[in-house]
């Protein structure tokens, strides 16, 4: 069966550019999350979706990053004016329950030069 | 101090031998556990969830020490395939579940 997946994969931007970054969860998941992944480290929450509602947005580092999801299905994570420090990988996941187990997407690679 | 700590290796050993993870947290207020394995450039995908009464996949062994807020993995008999970064994740379920990773101990089975 299908699992999470993101695009783009790879995405190079210029700083100060704005990019957006999109996730497809498995079908029927309820909750859905995005994190970021820097070389060498474990990955940081970012922000939490339960359907449509953002319910944690605690981790977003700056009011650049602003995520949606307004069907309750598709979430895009948006980076305005991006920074070099904003180069990570960028992981969608999804579950069916908030409390169950995650399900991760390949990720987006996104580096700002 | 990082909310959930791991000793980052990297453990190198050879094929067949033993190998133990540790993990510690800091919140006391965690409800789930969980190890997650990470290939190189790859997500993070789902070794085994860990109970408080320990539990056994194969050659996976995973413990929970509530009171010391402690989780070891156990990997016997280590085979190359299992070269990877191992993550160790804790959930608080009250409120928001987002997973809180530790920075992952990279294992390297050598032939």
């Amino acid at each position: 069966g299908a699992g999470v997946s993101q695009s783009p994969r790879y995405k190079v931007a210029k700083r100060g550019q704005d990019v957006a970054l999109r996730c497809d969860p498995i079908s029927g998941h309820v909750s859905l999350f995005w994190y970021q992944q820097a070389l060498g480290q474990g990955p940081e929450f970012l922000t939490y979706f339960q359907n449509e509602a953002q319910l944690d947005k605690s981790g977003l580092p700056s009011d650049r990053f602003f995520a949606e999801r307004p069907e309750g299905s598709v979430s895009t994570l948006k980076i305005q004016r991006t920074q070099q420090e904003d180069s990570a990988v960028y992981l969608c996941a999804s579950s069916l329950e908030g409390f169950e187990e995650q399900f991760f997407g390949p990720g987006t690679r996104l580096t700002v030069l | 101090r990082k909310e959930v700590e791991q000793d980052p290796g990297p453990f190198n050993v050879p094929e067949g031998a033993t190998v133990a993870f540790n993990c510690t947290y800091s919140n006391s207020a965690s409800q789930s556990f969980f190890w997650y394995r990470q290939d190189c450039r790859k997500e993070p995908k789902l070794l085994m969830s860990v109970y408080s009464s320990g539990n056994e996949d194969g050659r996976f062994t995973a413990q929970l020490n509530r009171a010391s807020q402690y989780i070891s993995l156990l990997i016997r008999d280590s085979k190359l395939s299992d070269s990877a970064t191992y993550l160790c994740v804790v959930n608080l379920t009250s409120g928001t579940y987002k997973y809180i990773f530790g920075t992952g101990t990279r294992l390297k089975v050598l032939a």
